[in-house]
């Protein structure tokens, strides 16, 4: 069972408009939980960082929330745009680096 | 170079035969990461060194799968006897000291086994 669980697999939104994905996780301890942007055909680029006692962390239109007692997190992306059109991936770390399957958004004009 | 370098970006070969994929890190990075990836899954963990060392290896599949970092810089993945399955998008990423400490991705190599 993957230790990181992203939800929803994939989300069509209209630009301009917000949305919020989920991220799950059972790894424990862990020293920080990032949140990247990867491009189709890209490497995955970092977007927010958070250690575990953050609870939230903003980057631009982008804010990471974490729970550390639930072990959830989420991605908030305000005011979409096309460019944000990639998958988003929920990575926790310890020395390694856990990542969930990410979630597909589209988002269109 | 300024960040991470895979290559080749792109990898045909027979099912059967063996590869090596190549990563060079961003310069004084200690932590080396790879990852291997499908079509619309999330990078899945490979191996991780800490300097010339593999601080976690529990993720390579099997022992057709072989990594080494013989200087504390540049690591080469080796697949022996490929297989169709072996298909996917590695990914090599470094850190300046692992932890906490942030990653930086290259643009994988793309491995096409027939």
């Amino acid at each position: 069972k993957n230790q990181v669980e992203q939800s929803p697999q994939s989300l069509i939104i209209l630009e301009g408009k917000n949305c919020t994905l989920q991220c799950n996780y059972t790894v424990s301890p862990f020293s920080n939980l990032r949140w990247y942007k990867q491009d189709t055909g890209r490497g995955p680029v970092s977007l927010t960082i958070m250690t575990f006692s953050e609870n939230t962390k903003s980057n631009g239109r982008y804010t990471a929330t974490l729970d550390a007692d639930t072990k959830q997190s989420s991605l908030h992306i305000t005011a979409s745009q096309l460019s944000d059109s990639a998958s988003y991936i929920c990575v926790v770390i310890n020395n390694d680096m856990r990542f969930g399957a990410g979630t597909r958004l589209t988002v269109k004009p | 170079g300024a960040g991470v370098s895979q290559t080749p970006s792109n990898k045909v070969t027979e099912k059967g035969k063996y590869v090596e994929l190549r990563c060079d890190p961003i310069s004084g990075h200690t932590a080396l990461y790879w990852y291997r990836q499908s079509l619309g899954q999330g990078p899945e963990f490979l191996i991780y060194f800490q300097g010339t060392g593999a601080a976690d290896d529990s993720g390579l599949p099997n022992d057709r799968f072989f990594a080494v970092r013989p200087e504390g810089s540049v690591s080469t993945l080796k697949i022996q006897r490929t297989e169709r399955g072996d298909s996917a998008v590695y990914l090599c990423a470094s850190s300046l000291r692992g932890g906490h400490t942030e990653a930086f991705f290259g643009q994988g190599t793309r491995l096409t086994v027939v």
